[in-house]
């Protein structure tokens, strides 16, 4: 078990350009979800997958944004004409199946540092 | 669950224990979890609680668990200087579509002196 990979660590970008993410889950997890921190602030939820199927995605997600998951393994997060608000820090976690009730806990990836200049 | 509050700043002596507080709001929570994060890394479980316990203990981790009041703390017993870190209270959204998806509070920064 080699945990949640993530690439690149870093991405320095000027503004207009776009950017893509990859994330490798932790093998046979089934849920994947897709993080945004910025300075100061904890984690905030973008997007959740189960398999390959995108379940919801938050309002902080604007059109800019689009996640995919193909074959319900890896997963990827593209930025178009990124803004110099969307500099954080985006964390891709995985968690493995369970019921309703299920402790759901997530393991992290590294995560990928986006720099917008 | 969207309002988990905790205090920002901690400061220790190292071989003391550190005390961290989280409140959180979704009483139907199942379970809440304590998350690590040094600098320029990703988040590292450090361990949950379910919400019919009162304690957990894991070496020298100790979660505390009110629920009535909806407060959860995460007692570190002889705090060493590689304990310096962000520490996140996290509490998952049990209901509708997004099993599992995480409220973090905005972190406490633990700081450890020698």
């Amino acid at each position: 078990d080699t945990g949640v990979s993530q690439n690149p660590r870093h991405k320095i970008t000027k503004r207009g350009q776009n950017v893509t993410f990859r994330c490798d889950p932790i093998s046979e997890h089934n849920r994947l979800y897709w993080y945004r921190q910025t300075l100061g602030q904890g984690p905030e939820f973008l997007t959740y997958f189960q398999n390959e199927a995108q379940l919801e995605k938050s309002r902080l997600l604007s059109d800019r944004f689009s996640a995919e998951r193909p074959k319900g393994s890896f997963s990827t997060l593209e930025i178009q004409r990124t803004e110099q608000g969307d500099s954080a820090m985006y964390l891709c976690a995985s968690s493995p199946y369970g019921a309703r009730g299920s402790s759901y806990e997530q393991y992290f990836g590294p995560g990928t540092r986006l720099t917008v200049t | 669950g969207e309002d988990v509050e905790q205090s920002l700043f901690l400061s220790v002596r190292e071989g003391d224990s550190s005390v961290i507080n989280c409140t959180y709001t979704d009483s139907s929570s199942t379970y809440l979890y304590w998350y690590k994060q040094e600098p320029g890394a990703g988040l590292q479980l450090l361990t949950y609680i379910f919400s019919n316990m009162d304690m957990k203990q894991d070496q020298r981790l100790t979660v505390l668990l009110n629920k009535k009041d909806k407060h959860l703390s995460l007692r570190i017993a002889d705090t060493q200087t590689g304990d310096s870190a962000i520490y996140f209270c996290a509490e998952p959204n049990d209901r509708g579509s997004t099993l599992g998806r995480l409220y973090f509070g905005r972190g406490t920064q633990l700081t450890v002196w020698p």
